[in-house]
């Protein structure tokens, strides 16, 4: 059973920053790929950035030069580290597996709500 | 980047009526485009992929279609638990839609 599930603080404060794990099972992170999504409250959905399942990552223009992506695949762990967060970065952060190579998101985690405050 | 245009931002629908919700890309995607179904407080659920591939285990009264910039996505028979937002999404650079949301009449 695919399962996805993200970890982290709920609460960070204004210019610091942000570390989420994202821990699945029932799959392989060298088979399939891996993104992070958020979502502001009652707002829509953004796509972050990519661990791929040959180990490359790619990112959100937005939000590149703040965002970091990794992995530990003994440990079956995504890590998404973002930095100099502001309130506008409070939201619901998803976890989510690739459709094989297709850009879509067959399973998601059931989200990590961070709060930015001071 | 290619930019999503959802429409409508929100409808109602009475239960048994057929529903349309419509993307339009601000340039052709070749069919890379997946909708979600989102309920209240849950995380969102892949429906159809490639445009019109149904997912696995969803219910075969929703369907897509489209080509080159428009899209949409179809409910033949609005259900209760049908009642959740839907967003698009161009699968190539990942880039989502707005969001509808869809009530129950």
């Amino acid at each position: 059973q695919v399962q996805l599930t993200e970890s982290g603080p709920g609460l960070v404060h204004p210019s610091e920053t942000l570390s989420l794990t994202c821990t699945v099972s029932g799959f392989s992170l060298t088979g399939y790929s891996v993104y992070w999504v958020r979502q502001p409250s009652g707002k829509g959905l953004e796509w972050m950035g990519r661990m791929r399942y040959n180990g490359d990552t790619s990112y959100n223009s937005a939000l590149k030069s703040r965002l970091s992506i990794s992995r530990d695949t003994s440990k079956n762990q995504v890590f998404l580290k973002m930095n100099s967060l502001q309130t506008d970065d409070t939201g619901t952060y998803y976890c989510t597996r690739e459709r094989r190579v297709s850009g879509v998101m067959d399973a998601w985690g059931q989200g990590a709500s961070v709060t930015v405050s001071s | 980047d290619i930019q999503m245009t959802q429409s409508p931002a929100s409808l109602s629908a009475s239960l048994g009526e057929t529903v349309s919700i419509e993307c339009l890309a601000s340039e052709g995607i070749s069919n890379d485009l997946a909708w979600y179904q989102q309920k209240s407080g849950k995380s969102p659920q892949l429906l159809i992929y490639a445009a019109s591939r149904l997912q696995d285990g969803v219910p075969s009264r929703f369907s897509g279609s489209g080509s080159g910039t428009r899209y949409s996505l179809k409910i033949s028979g609005m259900q209760p638990e049908d009642e959740a937002d839907y967003f698009c999404q161009q699968s190539y650079k990942y880039t989502f839609g707005s969001g509808t949301k869809l009530e129950i009449k």
